[in-house]
Protein backbone atom coordinates (compact mmCIF):
# COMPACT_ATOMS: atom_id res chain seq x y z
CA UNK A 1 0.00 0.00 0.00
CA UNK A 2 1.72 2.91 -1.28
CA UNK A 3 -0.62 5.22 1.00
CA UNK A 4 -1.38 8.99 -0.44
CA UNK A 5 1.14 10.35 -2.04
CA UNK A 6 1.27 13.95 -2.53
CA UNK A 7 3.75 16.59 -4.76
CA UNK A 8 5.90 18.36 -4.09
CA UNK A 9 6.33 18.38 -0.72
CA UNK A 10 7.92 21.18 -0.71
CA UNK A 11 7.36 24.68 -2.50
CA UNK A 12 8.83 27.80 -2.23
CA UNK A 13 7.62 30.57 -4.80
CA UNK A 14 7.22 34.31 -5.74
CA UNK A 15 3.44 36.13 -4.93
CA UNK A 16 1.38 36.43 -7.85
CA UNK A 17 2.92 33.33 -9.43
CA UNK A 18 0.63 30.21 -10.19
CA UNK A 19 1.53 27.36 -7.76
CA UNK A 20 -0.43 23.51 -8.56
CA UNK A 21 -0.28 20.73 -5.69
CA UNK A 22 -0.88 17.38 -7.02
CA UNK A 23 -2.22 14.40 -5.47
CA UNK A 24 -2.41 11.04 -5.91
CA UNK A 25 -5.14 9.06 -3.64
CA UNK A 26 -4.70 5.25 -2.26
CA UNK A 27 -5.84 2.56 -5.12
CA UNK A 28 -9.79 2.24 -4.45
CA UNK A 29 -10.54 4.73 -2.37
CA UNK A 30 -13.48 6.78 -3.82
CA UNK A 31 -13.73 10.00 -1.68
CA UNK A 32 -11.00 12.83 -1.54
CA UNK A 33 -10.03 15.56 0.50
CA UNK A 34 -8.05 18.69 0.47
CA UNK A 35 -7.18 20.43 3.50
CA UNK A 36 -4.75 23.86 4.62
CA UNK A 37 -3.22 23.86 7.92
CA UNK A 38 -2.00 26.89 9.54
CA UNK A 39 -0.74 28.19 12.58
CA UNK A 40 -3.70 30.72 12.87
CA UNK A 41 -6.33 28.51 11.74
CA UNK A 42 -5.41 25.06 12.22
CA UNK A 43 -6.67 22.12 10.14
CA UNK A 44 -9.57 23.28 7.20
CA UNK A 45 -11.19 21.33 5.00
CA UNK A 46 -11.43 22.87 1.89
CA UNK A 47 -12.85 20.69 -0.31
CA UNK A 48 -13.86 16.70 -1.32
CA UNK A 49 -14.26 14.62 -4.49
CA UNK A 50 -16.76 11.63 -4.46
CA UNK A 51 -16.18 9.03 -7.48
CA UNK A 52 -14.22 12.31 -8.87
CA UNK A 53 -17.27 14.50 -8.55
CA UNK A 54 -16.53 18.16 -5.84
CA UNK A 55 -19.37 17.10 -3.47
CA UNK A 56 -18.51 20.27 -1.11
CA UNK A 57 -16.34 23.41 -1.88
CA UNK A 58 -17.29 25.66 0.86
CA UNK A 59 -13.81 25.65 2.18
CA UNK A 60 -12.46 26.95 -0.41
CA UNK A 61 -11.32 30.40 0.23
CA UNK A 62 -11.51 32.25 -2.70
CA UNK A 63 -12.08 32.51 -6.83
CA UNK A 64 -7.94 32.01 -6.73
CA UNK A 65 -8.29 28.43 -5.59
CA UNK A 66 -9.66 25.69 -7.46
CA UNK A 67 -9.37 21.98 -7.26
CA UNK A 68 -9.63 19.21 -10.18
CA UNK A 69 -10.48 15.50 -9.89
CA UNK A 70 -9.71 14.35 -13.66
CA UNK A 71 -9.63 10.56 -12.58
CA UNK A 72 -9.84 8.61 -9.56
CA UNK A 73 -6.10 8.45 -9.26
CA UNK A 74 -5.35 12.17 -9.49
CA UNK A 75 -6.43 15.29 -8.19
CA UNK A 76 -4.70 19.01 -8.27
CA UNK A 77 -5.21 21.72 -6.29
CA UNK A 78 -4.00 24.81 -7.82
CA UNK A 79 -3.89 28.59 -6.61
CA UNK A 80 -3.50 31.44 -9.36
CA UNK A 81 -2.72 34.32 -8.41
CA UNK A 82 -0.48 32.78 -5.24
CA UNK A 83 -0.24 35.72 -2.50
CA UNK A 84 1.81 35.34 0.95
CA UNK A 85 -1.10 34.74 3.22
CA UNK A 86 -1.68 31.50 0.94
CA UNK A 87 1.55 30.21 2.87
CA UNK A 88 0.78 26.70 5.12
CA UNK A 89 0.46 23.19 4.73
CA UNK A 90 -1.80 22.03 2.50
CA UNK A 91 -3.14 17.62 3.24
CA UNK A 92 -4.33 15.26 0.73
CA UNK A 93 -6.58 12.94 2.41
CA UNK A 94 -8.64 9.74 0.69
CA UNK A 95 -11.32 6.85 1.91
CA UNK A 96 -13.50 4.62 0.52
CA UNK A 97 -16.98 6.29 0.94
CA UNK A 98 -19.21 4.56 3.88
CA UNK A 99 -16.65 1.67 4.93
CA UNK A 100 -16.73 3.64 8.38
CA UNK A 101 -12.91 3.64 7.83
CA UNK A 102 -10.44 6.85 8.81
CA UNK A 103 -9.11 9.16 6.30
CA UNK A 104 -5.54 8.30 4.92
CA UNK A 105 -3.49 11.33 4.81
CA UNK A 106 -0.45 12.22 2.25
CA UNK A 107 2.78 13.56 4.11
CA UNK A 108 1.21 17.29 2.46
CA UNK A 109 3.08 19.73 1.03
CA UNK A 110 4.62 23.41 2.53
CA UNK A 111 4.11 26.18 0.36
CA UNK A 112 5.99 29.55 0.63
CA UNK A 113 4.71 32.36 -0.72
CA UNK A 114 7.10 34.99 -0.58
CA UNK B 1 -24.85 18.61 12.19
CA UNK B 2 -21.40 17.36 13.75
CA UNK B 3 -19.25 18.99 16.05
CA UNK B 4 -15.74 18.34 18.00
CA UNK B 5 -14.61 19.98 20.86
CA UNK B 6 -11.06 19.57 22.39
CA UNK B 7 -10.85 20.94 25.73
CA UNK B 8 -7.35 21.93 26.23
CA UNK B 9 -5.10 23.18 23.28
CA UNK B 10 -1.81 22.37 25.14
CA UNK B 11 -1.19 19.87 27.62
CA UNK B 12 2.30 19.63 29.90
CA UNK B 13 2.99 16.25 31.25
CA UNK B 14 6.34 14.46 33.02
CA UNK B 15 7.57 11.27 31.56
CA UNK B 16 6.48 9.09 32.75
CA UNK B 17 2.91 10.27 33.97
CA UNK B 18 -0.42 9.74 32.49
CA UNK B 19 -2.10 11.41 30.13
CA UNK B 20 -5.04 12.58 29.41
CA UNK B 21 -6.18 14.48 26.28
CA UNK B 22 -10.17 15.30 26.70
CA UNK B 23 -12.62 15.06 23.58
CA UNK B 24 -16.57 16.12 23.68
CA UNK B 25 -18.61 15.32 20.23
CA UNK B 26 -21.71 16.05 19.10
CA UNK B 27 -23.20 13.80 16.26
CA UNK B 28 -26.94 13.44 14.83
CA UNK B 29 -26.02 9.86 13.91
CA UNK B 30 -23.98 7.02 15.00
CA UNK B 31 -20.52 8.66 15.22
CA UNK B 32 -17.23 7.27 14.18
CA UNK B 33 -14.15 9.02 16.27
CA UNK B 34 -11.15 9.15 15.54
CA UNK B 35 -7.66 10.23 17.08
CA UNK B 36 -4.85 11.49 14.96
CA UNK B 37 -1.58 12.60 16.02
CA UNK B 38 0.88 14.89 14.00
CA UNK B 39 4.75 15.18 15.15
CA UNK B 40 6.47 18.39 13.96
CA UNK B 41 6.48 18.68 10.27
CA UNK B 42 4.79 15.36 10.29
CA UNK B 43 1.36 14.26 8.25
CA UNK B 44 -1.47 13.23 10.22
CA UNK B 45 -1.08 9.65 11.59
CA UNK B 46 -3.94 7.37 12.71
CA UNK B 47 -3.69 6.39 16.53
CA UNK B 48 -6.87 4.67 17.03
CA UNK B 49 -10.53 4.49 16.22
CA UNK B 50 -13.92 3.55 17.32
CA UNK B 51 -16.74 2.32 14.61
CA UNK B 52 -19.51 1.52 17.04
CA UNK B 53 -17.78 -2.31 18.29
CA UNK B 54 -15.86 -2.28 21.16
CA UNK B 55 -15.99 0.99 23.41
CA UNK B 56 -12.89 0.71 24.90
CA UNK B 57 -10.24 1.55 21.93
CA UNK B 58 -6.99 0.44 22.20
CA UNK B 59 -4.18 1.85 19.49
CA UNK B 60 -0.70 2.71 18.47
CA UNK B 61 1.99 3.61 21.09
CA UNK B 62 0.61 2.25 23.98
CA UNK B 63 -2.69 5.13 23.94
CA UNK B 64 -6.51 4.30 24.08
CA UNK B 65 -9.52 6.13 24.02
CA UNK B 66 -13.00 4.86 25.64
CA UNK B 67 -16.26 5.97 24.03
CA UNK B 68 -18.75 6.91 26.44
CA UNK B 69 -22.09 7.48 24.66
CA UNK B 70 -23.49 9.20 27.91
CA UNK B 71 -20.94 11.89 28.48
CA UNK B 72 -20.50 12.02 24.76
CA UNK B 73 -16.92 11.83 25.02
CA UNK B 74 -13.60 9.84 23.47
CA UNK B 75 -10.61 10.82 25.81
CA UNK B 76 -7.22 10.21 24.90
CA UNK B 77 -5.35 8.20 27.40
CA UNK B 78 -1.93 6.70 27.87
CA UNK B 79 -0.70 5.35 31.14
CA UNK B 80 2.90 6.91 31.32
CA UNK B 81 4.41 9.55 29.13
CA UNK B 82 7.43 8.88 26.50
CA UNK B 83 9.75 11.83 25.54
CA UNK B 84 8.55 10.67 21.98
CA UNK B 85 4.44 11.88 22.70
CA UNK B 86 5.26 14.93 22.36
CA UNK B 87 3.28 15.99 19.04
CA UNK B 88 -0.45 17.60 18.35
CA UNK B 89 -3.28 15.25 18.98
CA UNK B 90 -6.33 15.84 16.56
CA UNK B 91 -9.80 14.13 17.29
CA UNK B 92 -12.26 13.68 14.75
CA UNK B 93 -15.95 12.57 14.39
CA UNK B 94 -17.94 11.36 11.18
CA UNK B 95 -20.83 9.81 10.28
CA UNK B 96 -21.54 7.07 7.39
CA UNK B 97 -24.71 8.46 6.45
CA UNK B 98 -24.62 9.67 2.76
CA UNK B 99 -21.21 11.83 2.26
CA UNK B 100 -18.70 11.03 4.47
CA UNK B 101 -17.52 14.40 6.10
CA UNK B 102 -15.63 14.28 9.01
CA UNK B 103 -14.93 17.01 11.33
CA UNK B 104 -11.61 17.89 12.90
CA UNK B 105 -11.09 19.41 16.95
CA UNK B 106 -8.76 22.14 17.07
CA UNK B 107 -6.10 19.90 18.37
CA UNK B 108 -4.09 19.35 21.76
CA UNK B 109 -0.33 19.83 21.73
CA UNK B 110 1.04 17.18 24.60
CA UNK B 111 4.44 18.42 25.98
CA UNK B 112 6.16 16.03 27.64
CA UNK B 113 8.88 17.10 30.34
CA UNK B 114 12.15 15.46 31.24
Amino acid sequence: DAGVIQSPRHEVTEMGQEVTLRCKPISGHNSLFWYRQTMMRGLELLIYFNNNVPIDDSGMPEDRFSAKMPNASFSTLKIQPSEPRDSAVYFCASIQQGSNQPQHFGDGTRLSIL
Amino acid sequence: AQSVTQLDSHVSVSEGTPVLLRCNYSSSYSPSLFWYVQHPNKGLQLLLKYTSAATLVKGINGFEAEFKKSETSFHLTKPSAHMSDAAEYFCVVSFSGGYQKVTFGTGTKLQVIP
